[in-house]
């Protein structure tokens, strides 16, 4: 079985900055894959950014990182440089030897100016 | 490249009614997922198509079944909806090989059930 923990349920961060939403994960399978999607009040789910189990580098899209930290089965999403538009619901999710994703109960995030 | 889409984008049934959403793939994917996501939380894996065969399930009853069509568009099929049916359901293609098969997602069906 699968599971993500994202213990954050809202965090605040000023325009311009940077912030951390945190995402640990645990899974049996020996080869797994990470994911981070946005979720705008729209509903529709994005695609942020992928992280391997066996990728040695961190993940980086744009203003997007992960901090992928193997032995503490954490793979935390890095925003930088903030934007009121970044204002959204922000989900961890991972996948398996099955295709399917597991996905965290979410973190609320509000960019102010 | 089209994305993914879905119909209709909100839906209001009774308790016990049968609804049927649609989901058209990405081009170029052909594999579907479908995912409930109930208000105030993440969404939950209901099932998977590949090549029109299922693909996998997750912990969700009989009366939810699926199919998928050799143009690889899908259907989630709720049969004798209970009002806890009441939720996003979410639909996501993906292609074998692909980063690890990232799933893209549609725009979603707002199911109301009363």
């Amino acid at each position: 079985a699968q599971k993500i923990t994202q213990t954050q349920p809202g965090m605040f961060v000023q325009e311009k900055e940077a912030v951390t939403l945190d995402c640990t994960y645990d899974t049996s399978d020996p080869s797994y894959g990470l994911f981070w999607y946005k979720q705008p009040s729209s509903g529709e789910m994005i695609f942020l950014i992928y992280q391997g189990s066996y990728d040695q580098q961190n993940a980086t899209e744009g203003r997007y990182s992960l901090n992928f930290q193997k032995a503490r089965k954490s793979a935390n999403l890095v925003i930088s440089a903030s934007q009121l538009g970044d204002s959204a619901m922000y989900f961890c999710a991972i996948s398996g030897t099955a295709s399917k994703l597991t996905f965290g109960t979410g973190t609320r995030l509000q960019v102010t100016l | 490249e089209t994305g993914v889409t879905q119909s209709p984008t909100h839906l209001i049934k009774t308790r016990g009614q049968q609804v049927t959403l649609r989901c058209s793939s990405q081009s170029g994917h052909n594999t579907v997922s479908w995912y409930q996501q109930a208000l105030g939380q993440g969404p939950q894996f209901i099932f998977q198509y590949y090549r029109e065969e299922e693909n996998g399930r997750g912990n969700f009853p009989p009366r939810f079944s699926g199919l998928q069509f050799p143009n690889y568009s899908s259907e989630l099929n709720v049969n004798a909806l209970e009002l806890d049916d009441s939720a996003l359901y979410l639909c996501a293609s993906s292609s074998p090989g692909a980063l690890q098969e990232t799933q893209y997602f549609g725009p979603g069906t707002r199911l109301l059930v009363l």
